[in-house]
């Protein structure tokens, strides 16, 4: 069974600062590995998908890498801004799953 | 493009009374649905999925329930509320098993 893992739980950076935030996963046959972003009390907003044929996805100051051997994932913001400040979470599908099975988030403040 | 209308946001119900949420999306056909609980604390939790009318997949047994009266219609249900039934109920949709999965705004549950 796919187990997600993200740490920390939290995070506060200056503005403009680049930043990383990271993802592991138990099982190396993982189908995709998502991103999402979710506002307090929202729905989650999806940011980038990887394929697990794919190495990393690109879009605009984000940018998500997958490293099936060594079980990882992160997510680089670049350039950070206050409007970043949100729970991200990544998920993961195992090969013939429906299920995504999430990690528990690391909330982000961006201070100004 | 394609919107994910859930309601209602918020919901107070004693124990013991039924439960309805409903989920509708707009500018597709055929989408797999997906409803999700988040609990305080806890990941998500994948409940049930769809991949088609009167398709209906259980991830978790419990006294929730799931029906698909329609191609864009997902209805989550509960014949009589458990304390441990509250939380924050997310409808998602996504094209296919490797597609981003998009989440609707949720469904806060009170139970008392």
């Amino acid at each position: 069974k796919q187990e997600v893992t993200q740490i920390p739980a939290a995070l506060s950076v200056p503005e403009g600062e680049n930043l990383v935030l990271n993802c592991s996963f138990t099982d190396s046959a993982i189908y995709n590995l998502q991103w999402f972003r979710q506002d307090p009390g929202k729905g989650l907003t999806s940011l980038l998908l990887i394929q697990s044929s794919q190495r990393e996805q690109t879009s605009g100051r984000l940018n998500a890498s997958l490293d099936k051997s060594s079980g990882r994932s992160t997510l680089y913001i670049a350039a950070s801004q206050p409007g970043d400040s949100a729970t991200y979470l990544c998920a993961g599908s195992g090969a013939g799953s429906y299920q995504l099975t999430f990690g528990k988030g690391t909330k982000l403040s961006v201070i100004p | 493009s394609q919107t994910i209308h859930q309601w209602p946001a918020t919901l107070v119900q004693p124990v013991g009374s039924p439960l309805s949420l409903e989920c509708t999306v707009e500018g597709t056909s055929n989408p797999n649905l997906y409803w999700y609980r988040q609990a305080a604390g806890r990941g998500l939790q994948l409940l049930f999925y769809s991949v088609g009318i009167g398709q209906i997949s259980s991830e978790v047994p419990q006294n929730l329930s799931a029906s698909r009266p329609q191609d864009r219609q997902f209805i989550l249900s509960s014949k009589k509320l458990l304390l441990s039934d509250s939380g924050f109920y997310l409808c998602a949709w996504s094209v296919q098993r490797n597609s981003p999965l998009h989440f609707g705004n949720g469904t806060r549950l009170t139970v008392t």
